[in-house]
């Protein structure tokens, strides 16, 4: 089945600074890569997702890039603010299939004042 | 806007009992899923279901069952609950028919279960 690794686990950066997510998945069959933020109580939410027929998709201050070939693919977030703060998950499925999505273990983003 | 409910926010059970975890969602969505939330592990795919009455494993079915006799309803049973199944429960559904959004899952806002 397919393994997501995601790092690192814990972010911290200044505020007004980029950080970025790194993932990569084992299954060359993956084709859907959504993105995940979860703060603290409440439920995941989706964020960004990218298919495999496209390389960078981005959305305001987020963006998401996947190498398919190195089979991995990132999190970028531009001048980061306090509301940024909060755990992310990458994930990987075989979209088209009505297979459940394989997570990421997390990462625990924390913006610095 | 998608609504995902379950039916519990907490939930304390002792070891050994039958525990049932009810999601519910209201767009009519073909697709289900329950998947567990642990530190350090992320989320775990339980058991998902693609429609009315079918069920397929996920990555961790062990001591889970599930029933899907309404589509907007899937539960998920624990036939006699351990300490280990002390966890975060997060169901989610999926509409695959609609192209712009066939792959995106929408979260419940999980059930913190508590085995003593």
């Amino acid at each position: 089945g397919e393994n997501v690794e995601q790092h690192p686990s814990t972010l911290s950066v200044q505020e007004g600074d980029s950080a970025v997510i790194k993932c990569t998945y084992s299954d060359s069959a993956s084709n859907y890569f959504p993105w995940y933020k979860q703060e603290l109580g409440k439920r995941p939410q989706l964020i960004i997702d990218i298919r495999s027929n496209v390389g960078e998709k981005k959305d305001q201050r987020i963006a998401v890039t996947l190498n398919k070939t190195a089979k991995h693919f990132s999190l970028h977030i531009t001048e980061t603010q306090p509301e940024d703060s909060a755990v992310y998950f990458c994930a990987a499925s075989n979209g088209g299939g009505a297979d459940g999505l394989t997570f990421g273990k997390g990462t625990h983003l924390i913006i610095q004042p | 806007d998608v609504k995902v409910t379950q039916s519990s926010r907490y939930l304390v059970k002792r070891t050994g009992e039958k525990v049932f975890l009810e999601c519910v969602q209201d767009m009519d969505h073909e697709n289900m899923f329950w998947y567990r939330q642990d530190p350090g592990l992320g989320l775990r795919l339980i058991y998902f279901s693609y429609d009315v009455k079918m069920k397929e494993k996920g990555d961790i079915p062990e001591g889970y069952s599930v029933s899907r006799e309404k589509k907007e309803r899937f539960s998920l049973i624990l036939e006699s609950a351990s300490t280990n199944q002390t966890s975060m429960y997060l169901c989610a559904s999926r509409n695959p028919g609609l192209a712009s959004r066939r792959d995106t899952q929408y979260f419940g806002p999980g059930t913190r279960l508590t085995v003593l």
